[in-house]
């Protein structure tokens, strides 16, 4: 089954620990993508991939990290997360242009 | 940066009912997709429709394009209660890298 998994659904941290948010697709996709969802805002673009080992900041890449070492994965790093982080994260893959976009579960992540 | 933006943000109808959202949109797009969410869940692809349609259907849902106005709308014919979820809007810009861009959505409630 064609699928974006992202772990874990929920978490809850405090300020300052280092976290990372796994993502990974099994369709071969070039294209992967993170998003933030917060109440009034949609969904913003934090950073995205075109392929292994290259990547480039969204609209909203201030505060996190991201690496492409295999074409599957796509971890979110926050090295040292904040309260105004706490938000609802999702990972995308896509074929290149032109296509639709396959969305993990998402991320609900607490920053406290 | 928000491309583009759906309304209305909130729209409540009965089952049988219609629903009609819109999108508008400020850059020139390749293809323009709308995307549902369910409570909090990932989003899942509906429709897409490029640059040079101006009209596509997919069951319940008929989904117009007018560049010249930089818009769309999305119609959902003989809504049910299933069908309660939140819509969004989704450019893809003709640019050298292909990323999705998000609306804030439309919350549709359709009630038995």
């Amino acid at each position: 089954e064609a699928q974006v998994t992202q772990n874990p659904r929920y978490l809850i941290t405090v300020t300052g620990k280092k976290l990372t948010v796994t993502c990974s697709q099994n369709m071969n996709h070039e294209y992967m993508s993170w998003y933030r969802q917060d109440p009034g805002l949609g969904l913003r673009q934090i950073y995205y991939s075109m392929n292994v080992e290259v990547t480039d900041k969204g609209d909203v890449p201030e505060g996190y990290k991201v690496s492409r070492k295999e074409k599957r994965n796509f971890p979110l790093i926050l090295e040292s997360p904040s309260p105004n982080q706490t938000s609802l994260y999702f990972c995308a893959s896509r074929s290149p242009s032109g296509t639709e976009a396959f969305f993990g579960q998402g991320t609900r992540l607490t920053v406290v | 940066s928000q491309q583009g933006e759906e309304d209305p943000q909130a729209l409540s109808i009965q089952e049988g009912e219609n629903a009609t959202m819109n999108c508008s949109y400020k850059t020139s797009i390749n293809n323009l997709q709308w995307y549902r969410q369910n409570s909090g869940r990932g989003l899942v692809h509906l429709i897409l429709i490029r640059s040079n349609e101006r009209e596509k259907h997919s069951g319940r849902l008929r989904v117009t394009l007018d560049t010249s106005k930089k818009s769309s709308s999305l119609l959902i014919t003989a809504s049910r209660a299933a069908d309660t979820a939140s819509y969004f809007c989704a450019t893809d810009r003709p640019s050298g890298y292909s990323t999705l861009t998000f609306g804030k959505g439309t919350m549709l409630l359709v009630s038995p």
